[in-house]
């Protein structure tokens, strides 16, 4: 069975850092693209940054660009987002999500609150 | 940036009706690249359809999606109880950024 599970949200004040993990099991992690998508309360779903299977090919949306970093270990099976420079509309939940046809597959996500 | 608009935003209908979504795009997308997705409250979103029109493996084949270039559509045939429901597409072409439309809130009437 394919699990995908964050950690590392909490609360964070604006200009302050936080970094994501996303634990993956269940499929061949090395050979899959991975991505991070949020959601603010309330509101839509907004695709944040994709990362190839071997990194190869890295892309970021414009909204965090210069600010946030994804990378991957490919030995671990594990996904990172690491924010930097956080502002109050980086409040959201972020999961991670992967896929052979699509975004098959979705973590339970994790809260990442921005406030002084 | 490919913008995606989906219409209506909310749609109201009770179970056993049909329902019908539409997803515009600002520019073509190739049909193998866009996919709609189901969002119920608290959960992660889950896969429907990809392709445009194949259905993700468990789906049942009351939802169907069509359509091509700027214009897609996803059908549910005969609303069941647990089909209310906030639903995105989403392109996922070569080209990055990965946009969502706005999603469609289907709530019972």
């Amino acid at each position: 069975e394919v699990q995908l599970v964050e950690s590392g949200g909490g609360l964070v004040k604006p200009g302050g850092s936080l970094r994501l993990s996303c634990a993956a099991s269940g499929f061949t992690f090395s050979s899959y693209s991975m991505n991070w998508v949020r959601q603010a309360p309330g509101k839509g779903l907004e695709w944040v940054s994709s990362i190839s299977s071997s990194s190869s090919y890295i892309y970021y949306a414009d909204s965090v660009k210069g600010r946030f970093t994804i990378s991957r270990d490919n030995a671990k099976n594990s996904l990172y987002l690491q924010m930097n420079s956080l502002r109050a509309e980086d409040t959201a939940v972020y999961y991670c999500a992967s896929g052979v046809r699509a975004l098959d597959y979705w973590g339970q996500g994790t809260l990442v609150t921005v406030s002084s | 940036e490919i913008v995606l608009t989906q219409s209506p935003g909310t749609l109201s209908l009770s179970p056993g009706e049909r329902a019908t979504l539409s997803c515009r795009a600002s520019q073509s997308v190739s049909s193998s690249y866009l996919a709609w997705y189901q969002q119920k409250p608290g959960q992660a979103p889950r896969l429907l359809i990809y392709g445009a029109s194949s259905r993700a493996t468990g789906i049942p084949d009351r939802f169907s999606g069509s359509g091509s270039g700027t214009d897609f559509t996803l059908t549910i045939s005969r609303l069941e109880p647990e089909d209310f429901a906030v639903y995105y597409c989403q392109q996922y072409g070569s080209s990055p950024p990965f946009t969502f439309g706005q999603g469609t809130r289907l709530e019972i009437k």
